[in-house]
């Protein structure tokens, strides 16, 4: 069955880098574009960033953009995140998503990992 | 990157149907036929009800579905059932090749 598992949140101090990993199995995970999503204490979903199938071609929310960096590994079949300057508005539960095919919607969702970035 | 505009709060009896609205604009909602629908129970990670504006999962129950109108979409949720108590978000793509969700929308069974 697909599974989509998250690692790498903790407690991470302002300024500071974290780098998020989402493993996947139970697919063929180099044949699909592949989300960051993360929804803050309380709070709604925040789509971060979507990568190709083949990490060609990367797209980023404004709010992250020249901080947050997505990227894979397909022979690996892991997914990451890495995330620079971290602010304390960035704490939230971050997860990974596939996304179906190029049909721009997400069909399976990892159980989230959450970053805490406090001082 | 505005967030998809949706009701903070929608509430129906058990057996009633209600309607959630996502509103965008033509840069997302109305450029395109890629709006779904996801439910999130508390704790945990949202669940895919409606793609393409209007198809169901498959396996997914018929009391879910799915329209739009302009730049608007909607779910509607018939035959309310306590299980469907929980929060609601809408996506859409965007013209920027980037995703949106909705402010999300928590249903209530009375």
């Amino acid at each position: 069955q697909v599974l989509l598992v998250e690692s790498g949140g903790g407690v991470v101090q302002p300024g500071r880098s974290l780098r998020l990993s989402c493993v996947a199995s139970g697919f063929t995970f180099s044949h699909y574009a592949m989300h960051w999503v993360r929804q803050a204490p309380g709070k709604g979903l925040e789509w971060m960033a979507v990568i190709s199938y083949d990490g060609s071609k990367k797209y980023y929310a404004d709010s992250v953009k020249g901080r947050f960096t997505i990227s894979r590994d397909n022979s690996e079949n892991t997914l990451y995140l890495q995330m620079d300057s971290l602010r304390t508005e960035d704490t939230a539960v971050y997860y990974c998503a596939r996304e179906y095919y190029g049909r721009e919607y997400f069909d399976y969702w990892g159980q989230g990992s959450l970053v805490t970035v406090s001082s | 990157q505005s967030a998809l505009t949706q009701p903070a709060s929608v509430s129906g009896s058990p057996g009633q149907s209600i309607t959630i609205s996502c509103t965008g604009t033509s840069s997302d909602v109305g450029g395109y036929d890629y709006v779904s629908w996801y439910q999130q129970h508390p704790g945990k990670a949202p669940k895919l009800l409606i793609y393409d504006v209007s198809n169901r999962p498959s396996g997914l129950s018929d009391r879910f579905s799915g329209s739009k109108s302009g730049n608007t979409a909607s779910l509607t949720i018939s035959g309310l059932q306590a299980e469907d108590e929980a929060d609601y978000y809408c996506s859409s793509y965007t013209s920027t090749s980037t995703r949106v969700f909705g402010t999300g929308t928590k249903v209530t069974v009375l």
